[in-house]
C-alpha cells in the first residue's frame, strides 16, 4: 500500500500570506496525486489533479507542483475563505489520502 | 451538470450490514467514468472504500476489501455500497463521488450522508 503524509497537520497563517503544505508518497507515484479542499460540514472540492493541473473555477491563487515522491500544494494570498482541511491523494496504485492539514486564519 | 445523492439508514447495529445508494441526476452511470465511495470517520480523515466501472469491474480498499461490495444498477441509474459486519469503527459520514475521466481525481461528490453503528 502507499501511504501518503502531510506537513504540517495544522497551520496558522494571516490574511495575505503565502502558505505551503507538502504532501510525500512512500514510493514514486509519477504524477499521479490529486489536491482537495474540505470544508466544515462539507463534501471535498477538487483544487489540482495531475499535481499541478488547476480544476475549472478554482481560483489561480491556488498552485501546486511536484512529482515523484514530493509535492506542494501552495496558497498565495490567503483569503479567509480558504480556511479548510486540504487533503492530497495518489491514483498510482489505488487509490489513498493523506491525513490532511487544517488552515487556520492568525 | 451531473449531481450525486446518497441515501440509506442512518443508524446500523453492530455485526449488521450498511447499505447506501448514490443516486446519479444530470448524467449517466455508464458514462466513461468510475463511481468511488469514500468515508470519514467523526473528526478525522478521508478513506477511499472502493470504486466501480460501468460494467461492473470494482476495485477496493485492501483494508475493507473482504467486507464490502459495490454493485450498479444501470437500469436506475445508481450504484451501491454494502458493507457488512460492521462495528462502532465503521461510524462515518459516506461520500459517493465521480471519479474524472482525466486522471484518477474526483470531482463531483455527493453531500455525505452519516452512519452511526450502534445497538
Amino acid at each position: 500500500d502507499i501511504q501518503m503524509t502531510q506537513s504540517p497537520s495544522s497551520l496558522s497563517a494571516s490574511v495575505g500570506e503565502r502558505v505551503t503544505i507538502t504532501c510525500q508518497a512512500s514510493q514514486d507515484i509519477d504524477n499521479h496525486l490529486n489536491w482537495y479542499q474540505q470544508k466544515p460540514g462539507k463534501a471535498p472540492k477538487l483544487l489540482i489533479y495531475d499535481a499541478s493541473d488547476l480544476e475549472t473555477g478554482v481560483p489561480s491563487r491556488f498552485s501546486a507542483g511536484g512529482s515523484g515522491a514530493d509535492f506542494t500544494l501552495t496558497i498565495s494570498g490567503l483569503q479567509p475563505e480558504d480556511i479548510a482541511t486540504y487533503y492530497c491523494q495518489q491514483y498510482d496504485d489505488l487509490t489513498t489520502f493523506g491525513q490532511g492539514t487544517r488552515l487556520e486564519i492568525k | 451538470q451531473v449531481q450525486l445523492q446518497e441515501s440509506g439508514p442512518g443508524l446500523v447495529k453492530p455485526s449488521g450490514t450498511l447499505s447506501l445508494t448514490c443516486a446519479v441526476s444530470g448524467g449517466s452511470i455508464s458514462s466513461n467514468n468510475w463511481w468511488s465511495w469514500v468515508r470519514q470517520p467523526p473528526g478525522k480523515g478521508l478513506e477511499w472504500i472502493g470504486e466501480i466501472y460501468r460494467s461492473g469491474s470494482t476495485n477496493y480498499n485492501p483494508s475493507l476489501k473482504s467486507r464490502v461490495t459495490i454493485s450498479v444498477d444501470k437500469s436506475k441509474n445508481q450504484f451501491s455500497l454494502r458493507l457488512n459486519s460492521v462495528t462502532a469503527a465503521d461510524t462515518a459520514v459516506y461520500y459517493c463521488a465521480r471519479d474524472s475521466t482525466i486522471g484518477g481525481a474526483m470531482d463531483v461528490w455527493g453531500q455525505g450522508t452519516t452512519v452511526t453503528v450502534s445497538s
